[in-house]
């Protein structure tokens, strides 16, 4: 199996509070993987990525975890800002391309 | 700015014509990927490429679609006939290293509507 799951669907969130979003895979082969926001008209862009010899990775607000026991690995944003709205994807390899899940619609309320 | 680029950014066609969009990878890339992104912000998987080698296609891809990446030209997806569930957003992105162990950039994409 090569699925990707992605939860929440939709999140809101008070400015100034952290997000959460997990994902799961199947593959267990998998040992890279990316976070990509995308806002409205434009491309995806990378934002975090951690690979599977790590568990956890920080970066300008950004936390990765990964539990590979678990398959599942997971966005944190700290000190939400409007600025952070937009869709967040998590992604895992799959045999040859990555597989994205099917995204998180955050939006930041001020 | 996405130093993966794709022309055109936006086409539309009628049922039943060619669309053709191009996407010049990052240079040194030899992985390209195009995705197709749908209304529902869905990711398909269409086809990839190591240098000018089709790595791996879905079937859809390979009835339907043609597609290459020629050395020292554009790499080129083209939709043979145009059917209204084409419409979407087609991301091209590329790769140093692949989908397992390398980061992938997508550029800013060619929007599809299929009248």
């Amino acid at each position: 199996g090569e699925q990707v799951e992605q939860l929440p669907s939709i999140l809101r969130v008070q400015e100034g509070s952290s997000a959460s979003i997990n994902c799961t895979y199947e593959n267990s082969a998998s040992n890279y993987f990316p976070w990509y926001k995308q806002e409205p008209g434009e491309n995806p862009k990378l934002i975090i990525d951690i690979r599977s010899n790590m568990e956890r990775k920080q970066t300008q607000g950004l936390i990765v975890l990964l539990d590979k026991k678990a398959k599942r690995f997971s966005l944190h944003i700290t000190d939400t800002q409007p600025g952070d709205s937009a869709m967040y994807f998590c992604a895992a390899p799959g045999s040859w391309q990555l597989i994205f899940g099917s995204g998180t619609q955050l939006t930041v309320m001020p | 700015n996405s130093k993966v680029i794709q022309t055109p950014r936006y086409l539309v066609k009628g049922q039943g014509q060619k669309a053709k969009m191009r996407c010049i990878p990052e240079k040194g890339h030899p992985v390209v990927f195009w995705y197709q992104q749908n209304k529902n912000n869905e990711f398909k998987f269409l086809i990839n490429f190591q240098n000018q080698e089709v790595l791996q296609q879905i079937d859809m891809t390979e009835k339907r679609f043609s597609a290459e990446c020629p050395s020292n030209s554009p790499c080129s997806l083209e939709i043979q006939s145009s059917e209204a569930g084409d419409s979407a957003l087609y991301l091209c992105a590329s790769s140093l290293l692949g989908a397992n162990t390398g980061q992938l950039y997508f550029g800013e994409g060619s929007k599809l509507t299929v009248l």
